[in-house]
């Protein structure tokens, strides 16, 4: 089945410590996309890439960090500089760029200890 | 001015009554907007979206009108099922500027529709 899988589905991360969010999709889709999801604030996009090799800063990219070296995988590190980082991560892909539907992986829930 | 503004914040429903939920845009370059449903622990899924060259869309139970000069649009969900209980949000991109390609997101509506 094609589908976006993201992996592991909850993590823990102690303090000064780089987690690392695993996004794989076989849509075979271009864009791709990492989402932070907090109680009552909708989602907020990370980073995102239109094409392999390349990425953008989202609204939230400080303490987050991404690379694009294949088509089917879009890893998210949150580094120790992210001062708040317990929230449920989405990761996302798209067919193309322009006003295309984006299809939801079912996340991860980052905690920390 | 790329906030998406979404309410109610929760909503409850008998079941076989309406859902409606309503959102407000600022940036008038938004021209897609999509509706997402998510249950617990999982990622959203697309519902139904539209695009600003229609009022309404229709898909099921699921409709969206879009009121282009007021900058808003809602989803209806009618004869509201149990099974329909979850979180729904809005959302909105567009074609230019800063928008291009990423959507901008409503803060979320708990919806709980009771047997």
């Amino acid at each position: 089945d094609g589908g976006i899988t993201q992996s592991p589905k909850y993590l823990f991360r102690k303090e000064g410590q780089n987690v690392t969010l695993s996004c794989e999709q076989n849509l075979n889709h271009d864009a791709m996309y990492w989402y932070r999801q907090d109680p009552g604030q909708g989602l907020r996009l990370i980073y995102y890439s239109q094409i392999v090799n390349d990425f953008q800063k989202g609204d939230i990219a400080e303490g987050y960090s991404v690379s694009r070296e294949k088509k089917e995988s879009f890893p998210l590190t949150v580094t120790s500089a992210q001062k708040n980082p317990t929230a449920f991560y989405l990761c996302a892909s798209a067919q193309g760029w322009s006003n295309q539907p984006q299809h939801f992986g079912d996340g991860t829930r980052l905690s920390i200890l | 001015q790329q906030q998406v503004k979404q309410s109610p914040q929760s909503l409850i429903v008998q079941k076989g009554g309406i859902s409606i939920i309503n959102c407000a845009y600022e940036n008038t370059a938004f021209d897609y907007f999509p509706w997402y449903q998510q249950f617990p622990g999982k990622g959203p899924a697309l519902l139904i979206a539209i695009r600003p060259d229609v009022s309404e869309k229709k898909e099921g139970r699921f409709t969206i009108s879009f009121n282009k000069s007021a900058k808003q649009f809602s989803l209806h969900i009618m004869d509201s099922q149990p099974g329909d209980s979850a979180t729904y949000f809005c959302a909105a991109s567009g074609r230019g500027g800063t928008s291009y390609g990423k959507l901008t997101f409503g803060q979320g509506t708990i919806l709980t529709v009771h047997p």
